[in-house]
């Protein structure tokens, strides 16, 4: 069935890199985002990566996707206190439906 | 500023009464949908609609039923709310065309929904 799986929490020192990991199911996904959520907001879309690519880098934030462990990663370089939130993976597997994993809290201290 | 906006922030409403939440989007999105969060749940999905006075059940939509009469608006109804419907109602439009597989979701601030 379809299921996205993230760890629920990540502890980091500013300045260093932040690894947020998921796995997804769908071996018929052919996008994969990253949204990332401010307390008392909504979501926001950081990135997204499509399945025929390994890797995107925008700024600081890079994508790394293995099709084959089915394994997508999101690296953060320099984190900052602005970046403490919650991140979500999220797969889209065609039609009109997007399946969000349950959300990484990254705690980022200072 | 793409903006999709949600009417209330917080609402209070006790068990058995029925509740409106709107959302309004100023994108022209043809795709709009309801999510609920709970915490260690991540966000599931309740209803979505991809034209005007379309609709189509997602993971969750028993207690729930959603109006789209307008292209810009969407709102989802409790028809007699319930206390395990205390929860985050996030609305979200989404860019894709018809059924194409890049949907990018736009999200409002979230309705903190508390039903005593």
């Amino acid at each position: 069935g379809e299921d996205v799986e993230q760890s629920l929490f990540l502890s980091v020192r500013e300045g260093d890199s932040s690894v947020i990991n998921c796995t997804y199911t769908d071996s018929s996904s052919t996008y994969l985002y990253w949204y990332k959520q401010e307390p008392g907001a909504g979501l926001q879309l950081l990135t997204y990566i499509f399945s025929n690519m390994d890797m995107k880098q925008d700024q600081r934030l890079t994508v790394l996707l293995n099709k084959k462990d089915k394994h997508l990663s999101l690296r953060i370089a320099d984190t900052q206190t602005g970046d403490s939130a919650i991140y979500f993976c999220a797969e889209h597997t065609g039609g009109f439906k997007t399946i969000f994993g349950a959300g990484t809290r990254l705690f980022v201290k200072a | 500023d793409v903006k999709v906006t949600q009417s209330s922030r917080y609402l209070v409403k006790r068990t058995g009464e029925k509740v409106f939440l709107e959302c309004v989007q100023d994108m022209d999105h043809e795709n709009m949908f309801w999510y609920r969060q709970d915490p260690g749940l991540g966000l599931r999905l309740i209803y979505f609609s991809y034209d005007v006075k379309m609709k189509e059940k997602g993971d969750i939509p028993e207690g729930y039923s959603v109006s789209r009469e307008k292209k810009e608006r969407f709102s989802l109804i409790l028809e007699s709310a319930s206390t395990n419907q205390t929860s985050m109602y996030l609305c979200a439009s989404g860019s894709g065309q018809g059924k194409t597989t890049n949907e990018k979701l736009f999200f409002g601030s979230g309705t903190q929904l508390s039903v005593l």
